[in-house]
Formats: C-alpha cells, structure tokens, sequence
C-alpha cells in the first residue's frame, strides 16, 4: 500500500536536545497528523494541521503543513526520557475518507 | 470520556483458524476504521464502517471482513488464517466520516489486538 516517506527511522539523541523529522509525500494531503507509539499500545494523536503553511505547537512538540502540501515535519525541543517511542506522520487525501496514510515511523530513542 | 476500547487484547490462533476482534468506538463516535501492523508493512488500512456500512476499503483478501452495528460497536473477521496475518490490529474512531477534512474529527486509535498465528 501507498506510504508516506517518512525520515530519519531511527535517532539517539541526548536529554535536553532538539529532535527533527519530516515526511514527504508523492501525493497531495488536505490534512497531516502526527501520533507517538508506545510498545503495545496504539498511536496517540500528538498535533494535527489542516491549512498549507500551519505551524502548530503543542507543548514542546510544533509541527508544519508544508506549503505544497506533500510534506510535514515535527519538531520536539528539550527532549525527555519519556518522549521515547515512535512517531508516526499520516495523512488524509481529499478522496479518502477516513483512510489515513501512515508514514514508517521514526523510532527516537533519549538517553539520560 | 473513555477511549477506544478493543477486544481481546491478545489472541494466539493457528493456521486454518477464523478470529472476531470487537472495537467500541469511543461514545457519540460514529466512524470506525481498522488498520493492520506489521514490522514489514507498517500501518495499512483495512476498512472503514459508518452507519453500519462499509465506506472504504484497503487492499486486503476477501478472508478479512467487518461489519458495524446500530450502537456503532465494530468487529472484524479474519477467516482461514495465514501466517502472515500476525500483526497489531488497531482500530480507530472519529465522529464523523470523511476523514479529518475539519478539526474536530480527528482519528483515535485503540490499544489494538496483538494477533498470533502458530
């Protein structure tokens, strides 16, 4: 099935660093998302953007539309032990109903 | 207000078998969708029910089927399984179908159903 570029697949950083990544897509999406997994659960819902060009923060988590609206990044500053998990970027395309298309994930690891 | 709740939490099953996995959608939701993950495919979208009617569809075999019922609440079967059907399978809920075209319909998973295929 279709997926989202989605990159890095997996960072080690230290606590108190800033964490970027982005996804990149072929096709035109009306809405991003991004959701963190933890092991064992399903993906929780971190920041959705709905406009090209939107720049929306949610604690210490911001995230943009980008303005062609084939990509999106997530960025999340002064990184904590907790915020360890994989984060997912997905997409709603106009035609798709409520079929979201995810990205492969970025596994982030943060080291003490 | 509760969350997506799914059932069982985890199944082991054997080749040949059928399974019925139940999600409740979180309440006054009205839209359930249902996703697959692997570790080699990642999320992938099987279905997607509202009113009790299958609007969009994945490409996944006919042995995988759902329905959806008056109060909302979704199962899905998987008949005659394989090997390859071992995975999470997550399902998730917004109140209204169409997709997060407008705030306030976002997606929320469920903890999935961790499926094991002997």
């Amino acid at each position: 099935g279709q997926q989202l570029n989605q990159s890095p697949q997996s960072m080690f950083i230290q606590e108190g660093e800033d964490v970027s990544m982005n996804c990149t897509s072929s096709s035109i999406f009306n809405t991003w998302l991004w959701y963190k997994q933890d092991p064992g659960e399903g993906p929780v819902l971190l920041i959705a953007l709905y406009k090209a060009g939107e720049l929306t923060s949610n604690g210490r988590l911001t995230a943009q539309f980008g303005i062609t609206r084939k990509d999106s990044f997530l960025n999340i500053s002064a990184s904590i032990p907790s915020d360890v998990g994989i984060y997912f970027c997905a997409g709603y395309e106009e035609t798709s109903g409520s079929r979201l298309t995810f990205g492969e994930g970025t596994q982030l690891t943060v080291n003490p | 207000k509760a969350g997506v709740t799914q059932t069982p939490r985890y199944l082991i099953k054997t080749r040949g078998q059928q399974v019925t996995l139940s999600c409740s959608p979180i309440s006054g939701h009205r839209s359930v969708s249902w996703y697959q993950q692997t570790p080699g495919q990642g999320l992938q979208f099987l279905f997607e029910y509202f009113s009790e009617t299958q609007r969009n569809k994945g490409n996944f075999p006919g042995r995988f089927s759902g329905r959806q019922f008056s109060n909302s609440r979704s199962e899905m079967n998987v008949s005659t399984l394989e090997l390859g059907d071992s995975a999470l399978y997550l399902c998730a809920s917004n109140p209204f179908a169409g997709g997060a075209l407008f705030m306030d319909n976002e997606q929320f998973f469920g903890p999935g159903t961790r499926l094991t295929v002997l």
